[in-house]
C-alpha cells in the first residue's frame, strides 16, 4: 500500500498559466478530499468526493479552481490563471467514508506562483 | 455548525518534560474528535480519534487525550516530550454519518533540549 500519492512534489507556474494537481487515493477509499494549506490561513477544506460524486465543494473559490474525479483511481485540481496568492500546499485525502474515518493524508503538491 | 479552536499557535516544552495541547470544539450532538500531527514537509497522519465511550483515549508514541463534553474539549498530552516530536498537531471534529473533517488552526511543538 503506497499511500495517497499526490504528483508533482513541486509546480512552478507563472501567474496566469495553468496548473493541475493529482491525487491517487488509497485503493478502496470511498471518499476523497482536498484542502489548502497556507502559513496565513492554515488548512482550508476545498471539496470532496464520495464514490467519485461531488458531494461538498463549498471551500472551492467561485473563479478558476475546479476539481473532478473522473474514475475512482485519481481526482484532479484544476486552478486556471494562477495568481500569487494561490501559491500553498494542496494536500489530498482519502477515507473509507464515513465520519469516523480516518483521512490519509498524501505528502502534498507545494505551488508557487510567480 | 461545527467548529474547532486551539487557542495556542505555538507551544515550548522541554525535552522531557509532559505536554498539553489544548483543543476546543463546538458541536450540537455527538461529535467524533481527532488528533492529527503533521511532521516537516509531510502530509497529517493519525494521531487518535475518539468514539462516544471511555474519554480517554490512547493514541501512537505516548500520546492520549481526554474528552470533556461539559468542557467541550478534547485536550492531548503526553507524559513525556521526546525531541522527534517537534511538530504541528491540528485537531478536528465530525459529525456521525459525515464525511467532512473541520480542522482546527494547528498548534506547533517546539521541543527544547
Amino acid at each position: 500500500n503506497a499511500g495517497v500519492i499526490q504528483t508533482p512534489r513541486h509546480k512552478v507556474t507563472g501567474k496566469g498559466q495553468e496548473a493541475t494537481l493529482w491525487c491517487e487515493p488509497i485503493s478502496g477509499h470511498s471518499a476523497v478530499f482536498w484542502y489548502r494549506q497556507t502559513i496565513v490561513q492554515g488548512l482550508e477544506f476545498l471539496t470532496y468526493f464520495r464514490n467519485q460524486a461531488p458531494i461538498d465543494d463549498s471551500g472551492m473559490p467561485k473563479e478558476r479552481f475546479s476539481a473532478q474525479m473522473p474514475n475512482q483511481s485519481h481526482s484532479t485540481l484544476k486552478i486556471q490563471s494562477t495568481q500569487p496568492q494561490d501559491s500553498a500546499v494542496y494536500l489530498c485525502a482519502s477515507s473509507l467514508g464515513g465520519g469516523y474515518a480516518e483521512q490519509f493524508f498524501g505528502p502534498g503538491t507545494r505551488l508557487t506562483v510567480l | 455548525a461545527q467548529s474547532v479552536t486551539q487557542p495556542d499557535a505555538r507551544v515550548t516544552v522541554s525535552e522531557g518534560a509532559s505536554l498539553q495541547l489544548r483543543c476546543k470544539y463546538s458541536y450540537f450532538g455527538t461529535p467524533y474528535l481527532f488528533w492529527y500531527v503533521q511532521y516537516p514537509r509531510q502530509g497529517l497522519q493519525l494521531l487518535l480519534k475518539y468514539y462516544p465511550g471511555d474519554p480517554v483515549v490512547q493514541g501512537v508514541n505516548g500520546f492520549e487525550a481526554e474528552f470533556s463534553k461539559s468542557n467541550s474539549s478534547f485536550h492531548l498530552r503526553k507524559a513525556s516530550v521526546h525531541w522527534s516530536d517537534w511538530a504541528v498537531y491540528f485537531c478536528a471534529v465530525s459529525r456521525t454519518g459525515g464525511y467532512k473533517v473541520v480542522f482546527g488552526s494547528g498548534t506547533r511543538l517546539l521541543v527544547s533540549p
